[in-house]
């Protein structure tokens, strides 16, 4: 079974600008959390989603935004990108909502200049 | 609220010697407990877990044991290899089988092994 995809796997981005990541999880799971991992906060939960419905948030500014789509898949968005947005942000799928263990993807590897 | 408090490396160790991380929780309820590992340029993988006090988890040669009465959950290998060189993370989720879906993290602890 194919593992949690994330696309793209580095980007590069200035200031101001939006991004866009994609997470495809693991076939069958329907529960996808992300995380924000930098060397200064560690690692961090931004959002979890399921049935396309957001469930629960992490401590975030509003211009962290996600989606979920009806195959499961998830997508999250960063406006107005600050230097300090620069992080490895790690997808994660479970197969239930709250479901404890989660199967983590490659991550994006974001770098705002 | 809920933390979780790992060693702070980075722990250099030479091949077969005896591993030990600590990790100590603080939680609401009855967590249950994680250990990740990060190894250069990749993702998380789950090493093991444990869902109840006094469970052990126990993966590629790695072990830990659910503690409730000293809040606990440390890592440990007999004889370590110079392919085990990663970061480890110390997760708890804080409602074993509950709504919540987030992890709550230490902060990492790097392991180097030398040949």
């Amino acid at each position: 079974k194919a593992g949690v995809t994330q696309t793209p796997r580095y980007l590069i981005k200035t200031r101001g600008q939006q991004v866009t990541l994609s997470c495809s999880p693991i076939s069958g799971h329907r529960s996808v959390s992300w995380y924000q991992q930098t060397p200064g906060q560690g690692l961090q939960f931004l959002f979890e989603y399921f049935s396309e419905t957001q469930r629960n948030k992490g401590n975030f500014p509003g211009r962290f935004s996600g989606r979920q789509f009806s195959n499961s898949r998830s997508e999250m968005n960063v406006s107005t990108l600050e230097l300090g947005d620069s992080a490895l942000y790690l997808c994660a799928s479970s197969l239930e909502q709250g479901q404890e263990t989660q199967y983590f993807g490659p991550g994006t590897r974001l770098l705002v200049l | 609220g809920n933390s979780v408090t790992q060693m702070e490396g980075p722990v250099t160790l030479s091949e077969e010697a005896f591993l030990t991380i600590n990790c100590t929780y603080t939680a609401t309820g009855y967590p249950s407990l994680f250990w990740y590992v990060q190894y250069p340029g990749e993702g998380l993988q789950l090493l093991l877990k444990a869902t109840k006090a006094d469970d052990k988890g126990s993966n590629k040669g790695f072990e830990a044991t659910y503690r409730k009465e000293t809040t606990s959950f440390h890592l440990e290998k007999g004889s370590v290899q110079v392919s085990d060189s990663a970061v480890y993370f110390c997760a708890l989720s804080p409602r074993r089988g509950g709504s919540q879906g987030n992890l709550i993290f230490g902060k990492g602890t790097k392991l180097s092994v030398k040949p």
